[in-house]
């Protein structure tokens, strides 16, 4: 059962331009969400977060936006460099038991020149 | 040095041969974990630990184990290596719940 779920493994975006990144989960209980950013042959590093008494946080270049009653979030890269190509995760404390995170598939950001 | 270091980088095996990973942190964290991925399933929890004394089971630990030595170290073996554990591999510390992970750069393992 993916209780977090990126639909789109990869995307190509124009430099300067606005990268979209989605992220559905299926469980209403979640209260704080992560996204992970990775390059290869690194591990993920951490990006942004929020907490579900939000619906937006802001970091630099990135803004993640949070809709509980769809139960969706979009992380929002603006302006798109090249520095941001790599693999981003979505990702949410389980509930269940003892908290641990629970990843989305990732998808891959290409940013073109 | 980096702060969560996984040992080795890479590594290829045989079907049927033990192996162990390794990984180091000098962050101070009691909570490690072990996490895999693999192409189109995102990063999946193996085992996890809080403390020297507590070891639970992730969602895929089926033909793995685990050992925390001390709070700095946190290793992973496979019994008996089969093709389908060929995946990436990776270690992470946080500090409680909802800190963000911090992880090691991963061990890319290959059973032939």
């Amino acid at each position: 059962d993916q209780q977090v779920k990126q639909n789109s493994p990869s995307l190509s975006v124009q430099e300067g331009r606005i990268s979209i990144l989605n992220c559905d989960y299926t469980n209403s209980m979640f209260d704080y969400f992560l996204w992970y950013k990775k390059y290869p042959a690194e591990g993920p590093t951490f990006l942004i977060s929020i907490s579900s008494i939000k619906d937006k946080n802001e970091d630099g270049r990135f803004t993640v936006f949070l809709n509980k009653s769809a139960k969706h979030l979009s992380l929002h890269i603006v302006p798109s460099q090249p520095g941001d190509s790599a693999v981003y995760f979505c990702a949410a404390p389980s509930i269940q038991g003892a908290q641990k995170l629970v990843f989305g598939q990732g998808t891959r950001l290409t940013i073109n020149p | 040095d980096a702060d969560v270091t996984q040992t080795p980088r890479n590594r290829i095996t045989k079907t049927g041969k033990r192996i162990m990973l390794e990984c180091s942190q000098t962050k101070g964290h009691d909570r490690m974990y072990w996490y895999r991925q693999d192409p189109g399933l995102g990063l999946r929890l193996i085992y996890y630990s809080f403390d020297v004394k507590d070891i639970n089971k992730g969602e895929i630990s089926d033909g793995y184990s685990v050992s925390r030595q001390a709070q700095a170290k946190f290793s992973l073996s496979l019994e008996s290596a089969i093709p389908n554990q060929t995946a990436l591999y990776f270690c992470a510390t946080s500090e409680s719940r909802n800190s963000p992970l911090h992880f090691g750069n991963g061990t890319r393992l290959t059973v032939t």
